[in-house]
């Protein structure tokens, strides 16, 4: 198994620019994750989503989107890219069962 | 919602010795708080995990205590080496309703000093 894996691994935008940051597991779990971590901070919850069709707001939903088409794939969106998104993204996943969550190894972006 | 404090923000051991890390939550409908640990450049890993129906829970070098009443849990690693160097991370996820997901303290950066 692969696990958790995101791309791209690092990209800069332009302000007013937008793009999708790709999340994929191949664990079969139903529950997936976006995590936000600023410099010298705790991650923080953007959106989550409890299966394929269900996507829900996390702490800071705000200038994000997401979709849940598939188990495997969790993409965010990013419409209009401003500074203040700039951030390391991390996606995680995990079973229903278990409380563990799986993290990837993050998609660093920067908005300038 | 649920608040995570995590002290200390750096923590400097030299190796061999202990090192423990502490976490207060705000919220007593929290009932699983996982630690995690996060090497540079990479995502957080976890190492240990404990439910509130615990108060401790060890594995080799690692243990985590919990105490439900003043809302606190602690990270004590024992005979520190050097890959233990890295950020630490705590967690609490809350399960009195609204947003799944961790709620997450701000990290120590753990040194160990050869």
């Amino acid at each position: 198994n692969a696990g958790v894996t995101q791309t791209p691994k690092f990209r800069i935008l332009k302000i007013g620019q937008s793009m999708t940051l790709q999340c994929a597991q191949d664990m079969n779990h139903n529950y997936m994750y976006w995590y936000r971590q600023d410099p010298g901070m705790g991650l923080k919850l953007i959106y989550y989503s409890v299966g394929a069709g269900i996507t829900d707001k996390g702490e800071v939903p705000n200038g994000y989107n997401v979709s849940r088409s598939t188990t495997e794939d969790f993409p965010l969106r990013l419409e209009l890219a401003a500074p203040s998104q700039t951030s390391v993204y991390f996606c995680a996943s995990r079973e229903t069962a278990q409380e563990t969550q799986y993290f990837g190894p993050g998609t660093r972006l920067l908005v300038l | 919602g649920e608040n995570v404090e995590q002290h200390p923000s750096t923590l400097s051991v030299q190796e061999g010795d202990s090192a423990v890390i502490k976490c207060t939550y705000s919220d007593s409908a929290s009932n699983y708080f996982p630690w995690y640990k996060q090497e540079l450049g990479k995502g957080p890993q976890l190492i240990i995990d404990i439910r509130s129906n615990v108060g401790e829970k060890k594995d080799q070098r690692i243990a985590v205590t919990l105490n439900k009443t003043a809302k606190h849990f602690s990270l004590h690693i024992t005979e520190t080496q050097p890959e233990d160097s890295a950020v630490y991370f705590c967690a609490a996820r809350y399960s009195g309703g609204g947003a799944d997901g961790l709620t997450f303290g701000k990290g120590t950066h753990l040194i160990i000093q050869p």
